[in-house]
């Protein structure tokens, strides 16, 4: 399945470093969002962009900042992370926001 | 806010044994969406159910949506080692606050 991509597969940072996730669909969707998946933990929405537009921020810390420059590409700008934010982030579209979302590999982030 | 409860957490059987995981949701549903989630991989969609009381099936899994549209069931029949996953069920509340919430999965182990 290729219709959503996402890099880097893996990232190792330190708390001090600004690094940035990618995510591309190529399936003509409108929305887009990006997850948290921990260890013991559901999926947890972070950000609903639709059409561009950010139309959910659920609660997410500052040192998050997403991106959305068109709606096939969106981005996690990550700076000043703590080690609890390890964790798997995965990226989904969906061609309406009610409609069935697909996801991406996901990147497997690792903080230290 | 809306809450998907799944059971159980984890389930282990032996190959050829079925499987049932349950979702329920503490407010009335637009629909239901079921996602699995391979070890290592990312979800993938599976099925939506949208009418009170439907039943889907896919080969070996049965799929069904309360009548009150409050919960929601998979069941695979036979199982089988590539049947090996996380299954998440995913309800959306729909109408002008639509949100998908995902429930925390149900661990299915496989014993050949």
């Amino acid at each position: 399945e290729t219709g959503v991509t996402q890099t880097p597969r893996h990232l190792v940072m330190g708390m001090t470093n600004k690094k940035s996730l990618k995510c591309e669909q190529h399936l003509g969707h409108n929305a887009m969002y990006w997850y948290k998946q921990s260890a013991k933990k559901p999926l947890e929405l972070m950000f609903v962009y639709n059409f561009k537009e950010q139309t959910e921020n659920n609660s997410v810390p500052s040192r998050f900042s997403p991106e959305c420059p068109n709606s096939s590409h969106l981005f996690l700008h990550l700076h000043t992370l703590q080690p609890e934010d390890s964790a798997l982030y995965l990226c989904a579209s969906s061609q309406w926001r009610t409609d069935t979302q697909y996801f991406g590999p996901g990147t497997r982030l690792t903080v230290l | 806010g809306q809450q998907v409860m799944q059971i159980p957490q984890y389930q282990h059987v032996q190959e050829g044994e079925d499987f049932t995981t349950y979702c329920n949701s503490s407010t009335t549903l637009s629909n239901i969406q079921w996602y699995k989630q391979r070890p290592g991989g990312h979800p993938v969609f599976l099925i939506q159910l949208v009418k009170s009381g439907e039943v889907k099936k896919q080969k070996r899994l049965t799929f069904q949506f309360g009548e009150a549209k409050k919960n929601s069931s998979l069941h695979i029949t036979a199982t089988q080692t590539t049947d090996v996953g996380t299954y998440f069920c995913a309800g959306n509340s729909g109408g002008s606050n639509y949100k998908l919430t995902f429930g925390k999965g149900t661990l299915l182990t496989v014993n050949p």
